[in-house]
């Protein structure tokens, strides 16, 4: 059965630490998506691959995110340096983006609960 | 801008009976896709449902049906025989067909509570 796998599914970590979140998407799926989910703001969109191009990250706050493809099986997220604030559940997500091929829907990894103490 | 509104927080339905969840969304494209995700408590996010908005027929897989009303932007999500397992919050989200663009946009979310 095919997932999306996240990796760590918890962790808990000190203020100014670096936190390597990391993802592999379906086999064969072209685009993957970073998702923070808080009781605030709810899900948040904070970058996306296409064909391990990044597309969009807007949703990121620059200068301490950073989003990465190194290669097709691979996606991550990293925080550097972690803030109290980061303290949320994040999501990768991956789809194949062909209509052709019935594509489309994005798949969600478990999550990474990841809380900056 | 795009948008999904979820008007309700939370709902609840007695085991058994059918309930509806409301979606509506905001958008000038006239091709896209429609979907809902349930979260269960240990917060995996799970496809539901979806819906392309230029298939006329709604949608349904096993209980779950939709009430797509293109014109109207709506999107409702209806469970029949409600069961414990369906307890959970559901999303709904929305992603323009558009060249180039792969974002798909999130409600706030639905709390449903099911009582035995």
């Amino acid at each position: 059965d095919a997932r999306v796998t996240q990796t760590p599914r918890d962790k808990v970590t000190e203020m100014g630490q670096e936190v390597t979140m990391r993802c592999q998407p379906i086999l064969g799926h072209n685009t993957v998506f970073w998702y923070r989910q808080t009781m605030m703001q709810g899900l948040e969109l904070l970058a996306y691959f296409r064909n391990r191009a990044p597309l969009d990250d807007s949703g990121m706050p620059k200068d301490r995110f950073s989003a990465e493809m190194p290669d097709a099986t691979l996606a991550t997220l990293k925080i550097q340096p972690s803030e109290p604030r980061d303290s949320a559940v994040y999501f990768c997500a991956s789809g194949l983006d062909d209509r052709a091929a019935g594509g489309n829907t994005i798949y969600f990894g478990e999550g990474s609960w990841l809380t900056v103490v | 801008a795009q948008t999904v509104t979820q008007s309700q927080p939370e709902m609840s339905v007695q085991e058994a009976e059918t309930v509806t969840l409301s979606c509506t969304y905001d958008t000038s494209e006239s091709d896209y896709y429609l979907f809902w995700y349930k979260q269960p408590p240990s917060r995996q996010m799970i496809l539901v449902i979806r819906q392309e908005a230029y298939k006329q027929q709604n949608a349904t897989e096993n209980r779950f049906s939709v009430n797509f009303q293109k014109a109207a932007k709506s999107f409702s999500l209806k469970i029949s025989d409600s069961q414990l397992g369906d307890a959970a919050m559901y999303f709904c989200a929305y992603r323009p067909y558009t060249s180039g663009t792969y974002k798909y946009i999130f409600g706030t979310g639905t709390r449903l509570k099911v009582l035995a």
